[in-house]
């Protein structure tokens, strides 16, 4: 069966500082892949999005950039944490148009 | 673009209540509309999915939703509620496009007292 991984679950890092989340898929190849933020009361908010390895789509301008090094591993990443970079952070896949999103358990990051 | 509101911000209901959580979508054509849950601190499950067919689909844990096109409508609904259920739930609509792209309401967060 397929399975999502994605860590840290909790993360506290000062502002300036770089920032590295990892998310892995398993038991399929092709995924679709998503990042996604989740501020307290605003939903979610689609940042990037992968078709492919090396493919990135970014939906929004920020501070923030992804990666995806391999087929089932897509990576967020910033080299300068803001305040605003604070949320819970969500990575999910989906194998096929229209199926639904699997969802990780998510990364809390907290800029102090 | 597509767009989803859930008017509803926060629901109480008693346990073994029955439960609708309202949702209202825009979108031109025939949507893709999602119902997820979300427990405090963990990723969102998937309940329940319409693509197309069958307007009343049938979820997870004993949900169900139907799709209301003359309404724009696609409403969560349990007919009796347990405390376990209590949680946060996202109304989503999806498009076509090669690739999955999934506009999320504001989520209405569901309290169950006993």
């Amino acid at each position: 069966s397929q399975t999502i991984h994605q860590w840290p679950a909790t993360l506290v890092q000062p502002v300036g500082s770089p920032l590295s989340l990892e998310c892995t898929v398993e038991g399929t190849s092709n995924p679709n892949l998503y990042w996604y933020r989740q501020a307290a009361g605003r939903g979610l908010q689609l940042l990037f999005y992968s078709v492919g390895i090396g493919q990135i789509s970014s939906e929004v301008p920020q501070n923030l950039s992804a990666s995806r090094p391999q087929d089932r591993q897509f990576i967020l990443s910033s080299k300068k944490l803001l305040l605003s970079d604070s949320g819970f952070y969500l990575c999910a896949w989906t194998p096929l148009e229209g199926l639904g999103y699997t969802f990780g358990s998510g990364t809390r990051l907290t800029v102090v | 673009a597509q767009s989803v509101t859930q008017p509803d911000i926060h629901i109480t209901v008693s346990e073994g209540a029955s439960l609708e959580l309202r949702c209202n979508y825009s979108y031109g054509a025939t949507p893709y509309l999602f119902w997820y849950v979300q427990s405090p601190g963990q990723g969102l499950q998937l309940l329940l999915k319409y693509f197309s067919g069958d307007t009343l689909v049938q979820g997870i844990k004993g949900f169900e939703a139907e799709f209301k096109r003359s309404q724009s409508s696609f409403n969560l609904r349990k007919p009796s509620v347990h405390w376990s259920d209590a949680a946060e739930y996202f109304c989503a609509v999806g498009v076509s496009g090669g690739y999955q792209k999934v506009t999320f309401g504001t989520g209405t967060k569901l309290q169950v007292i006993p």
